[in-house]
């Protein structure tokens, strides 16, 4: 049972356009979610979070928007570079246990010059 | 600044075998996670450890233990390893429950 989707397993995008990844997930009881960014070889590495208590959250040219009722997250990337290319992995997790994050099964953006 | 740490970066071990893998938490970091990524696969969850003791448990088998050591260091043991085993093991560590920092991983192959 995933509870956390990401339905589109890559994304190619030229540079200087906007990268839009998007997540949807099933658990009502996630108020807590997160974008990850992942280069081969390495950790997942933390880009953006958002509450549940908000629908919008702007680091950057990094902003991700959530909608509760969709049950649906977004990740915006403007303007999207080349060293953006990398696995982005979304996650949730409840309040009650902030570290137990759920993952999606990732999306690979490539950038193109 | 320093990063969590995690040794070996890879092992190779065979079927019923034993592997023990580690986690140096960045300091003064408080809690430790055990994250299991299989080929093709999402991150889960196994199992964090707060000050020591466990506090949350997730999809990690019973031949897996795990701990975290009074210099707040964590190992995941593994007996009687699988084929299925094979996977990437992502240790991550927190200061009180705030934002999660992953380790590069250990890759473990299961022959």
């Amino acid at each position: 049972d995933q509870q956390v989707k990401q339905n589109s397993p890559s994304l190619s995008v030229q540079e200087g356009r906007i990268s839009i990844l998007n997540c949807d997930y099933t658990n009502s009881m996630f108020d807590y979610f997160l974008w990850y960014k992942k280069y081969p070889a390495e950790g997942p590495t933390f880009l953006i979070s958002i509450s549940s208590i908000k629908d919008k959250n702007e680091d950057g040219r990094f902003t991700v928007f959530l909608n509760k009722s969709a049950k649906h997250l977004s990740l915006h990337i403007v303007p999207s570079q080349p060293g953006d290319s990398a696995v982005y992995f979304c996650a949730a997790s409840e309040s009650t246990s902030y570290g137990k994050l759920t993952f999606g099964q990732g999306t690979i953006l490539t950038v193109h010059p | 600044a320093a990063g969590v740490i995690q040794s070996p970066r890879h092992l190779i071990k065979e079927k019923r075998e034993t592997a023990t893998l580690k986690c140096y938490p960045i300091p003064r970091h408080d809690t430790v996670y055990w994250y299991q990524q299989g080929p093709g696969q999402d991150p889960q969850f196994l199992i964090s450890f707060y000050e020591k003791m466990q506090s949350d448990k997730g999809s990690i088998p019973d031949r897996f233990s795990a701990q975290q050591f009074s210099d707040y260091h964590s190992e995941l043991n593994m007996s009687s390893l699988e084929l299925g085993d094979s996977a990437l093991y992502f240790c991550a560590s927190s200061f009180g429950g705030g934002k999660l920092f992953f380790g590069s991983g250990t890759q473990l192959s299961v022959l």
